[in-house]
């Protein structure tokens, strides 16, 4: 198994652009999860989906940040516009949260390190 | 504050000491994850605690839930360099039934050959 993947693994923007963030979960897996990790607060989440459908987002810090899961295989994370602020290392989790059998522990990916000049 | 308290914040032990990380919350834990993260990695899943006075065990980590206290604590016996790292833990810790994935600040641990 590939595990989860995510691209870019590295972006580097100008404030202001949009950057999108992309995410393959492990196929089998009904649960996703995007997080943002910083040195000043350590790992957030920032929203999670089971079978696809939006379940929390009261962690996504304002509305220039949006996620979509349009199938069970793809997820993006958007920010429009990005302000440097918004460097960090974002992460992708994916789980069996919820399913029989399932123990709900994450499988990360290895991150998308993003920085907003 | 942090619903998830991690103690200490960072460790330097010199090869083939034990050591211990604690992991304290601020509500009642129904099951509790230990992650490792290796620096600019993902995390990678220890182990899973589901309940109270659990004690599981992966090569020469060892880790325990203690439900009353809402405490885990993970020792490592005998460190190894190949042991450094980050490591944190995480538990569902949404209000009124939900469940929201929550993660403590991390551990770091290096140790010295």
């Amino acid at each position: 198994d590939a595990g989860v993947i995510q691209s870019p693994r590295h972006e580097v923007t100008e404030m202001g652009q949009e950057v999108t963030l992309r995410c393959k979960p492990i196929s089998g897996h009904n649960s996703l999860f995007w997080y943002r990790q910083t040195m000043m607060r350590g790992l957030e989440l920032l929203i999670y989906f089971n079978n696809n459908v939006p379940i929390d987002d009261s962690g996504m810090p304002e509305d220039r940040f949006s996620a979509k899961m349009p199938n069970a295989s793809f997820s993006t994370l958007k920010i429009q516009p990005s302000e440097p602020r918004d460097s960090a290392v974002y992460f992708c989790a994916s789980s069996t949260l919820g399913l029989a059998g399932g123990r709900g522990e994450q499988f990360f990916g290895p991150g998308t390190r993003l920085t907003v000049l | 504050s942090q619903e998830l308290e991690q103690s200490p914040q960072s460790l330097i032990v010199q090869e083939g000491k034990n050591l211990t990380i604690n992991c304290t919350s601020s509500k009642t834990l129904y099951g509790l994850y230990w992650y490792k993260q290796k620096y600019g990695e993902g995390l990678i899943f220890l182990m899973m605690l589901q309940k109270g006075g659990e004690e599981k065990s992966h090569e020469k980590i060892t880790a325990k839930l203690d439900e009353k206290k809402q405490q885990s604590s993970l020792h490592i016996t005998a460190s190894q360099p190949s042991h450094a790292g980050i490591y944190l833990c995480g538990a569902g810790m949404g209000s009124g039934g939900s469940y929201i994935p929550t993660f403590g600040r991390g551990t770091s641990l290096i140790v010295h050959p």
